[in-house]
């Protein structure tokens, strides 16, 4: 059974920065590729970007470009999203998915950029 | 960039067939994919490539492709499907992931 599980809630400063973690089970863990998609407050899904395990190589929306990096650590099947220069935009759930077709996810981290 | 399209809202009766369409220039030639999510709960894939129903899916949810529109068809719809559907794809000439912005599905 495939699982990718989250780390908890953070509440940030604006201009600090934000460090999520996705630990996958079940599936081999650098088979996949792991994308990162956000979801503003009653908004639509957002992809940031994704990273492949095997070569830690990463893509990045434009949007988030010098703003985010993602890391894959296959010692530990984890898979870090860290996002800087925090802003109250960025109040939002992030999520890691499984691959192109994003067909597992997590259960959602909410990060809340408040002063 | 590329961009899809879908309606903000559907409403259907119980019983009754949804279509809930995703619009994208020559999507045709894309993999599409959609998602099903409910309220303060995380995505879950209902189609993928196109057509294809992962396990677990009911064979209510149905997908396909026409011109330059994707659709998601759920038949003999229920309570249950209230809730908002993403399509997604993969645009080759960004190298991104795009999404639709999503449809609000209401069972009358």
């Amino acid at each position: 059974q495939v699982q990718l599980v989250q780390s908890g809630a953070e509440v940030k400063k604006p201009g600090s920065s934000v460090k999520v973690s996705c630990k996958a089970s079940g599936a081999t863990f650098n088979s996949y590729t792991i994308n990162w998609v956000r979801q503003a407050p009653g908004q639509g899904l957002e992809w940031m970007g994704r990273i492949i395990p095997i070569s830690g190589t990463a893509d990045y929306a434009q949007k988030f470009q010098g703003r985010v990096t993602f890391i894959a650590d296959e010692s530990t099947s984890t898979a870090y999203m860290e996002l800087s220069s925090l802003r109250s935009e960025d109040t939002a759930v992030y999520y890691c998915a499984r691959g192109g077709a994003h067909d597992y996810w997590g259960q959602g981290t909410l990060v809340t950029v408040s002063s | 960039s590329y961009v899809l399209t879908q309606p903000p809202s559907v409403s259907v009766a119980p019983g009754k067939t949804a279509r809930i369409t995703c619009g994208g220039n020559n999507i045709g030639s894309k993999s599409v994919h959609w998602y099903q999510q409910k309220p303060g709960q995380a995505p879950v894939l209902v189609i993928y490539y196109d057509s294809d129903r992962p396990s677990g899916i009911p064979e209510r949810f149905s997908g396909s492709k026409s011109g330059n529109t994707a659709t998601l068809t759920i038949s003999r719809v229920e309570a249950g499907d209230e809730a908002d559907y993403y399509c997604q794809v993969w645009d080759s000439s960004s190298d991104h992931v795009v999404f639709g912005g999503g449809t609000k599905l209401t069972v009358l």
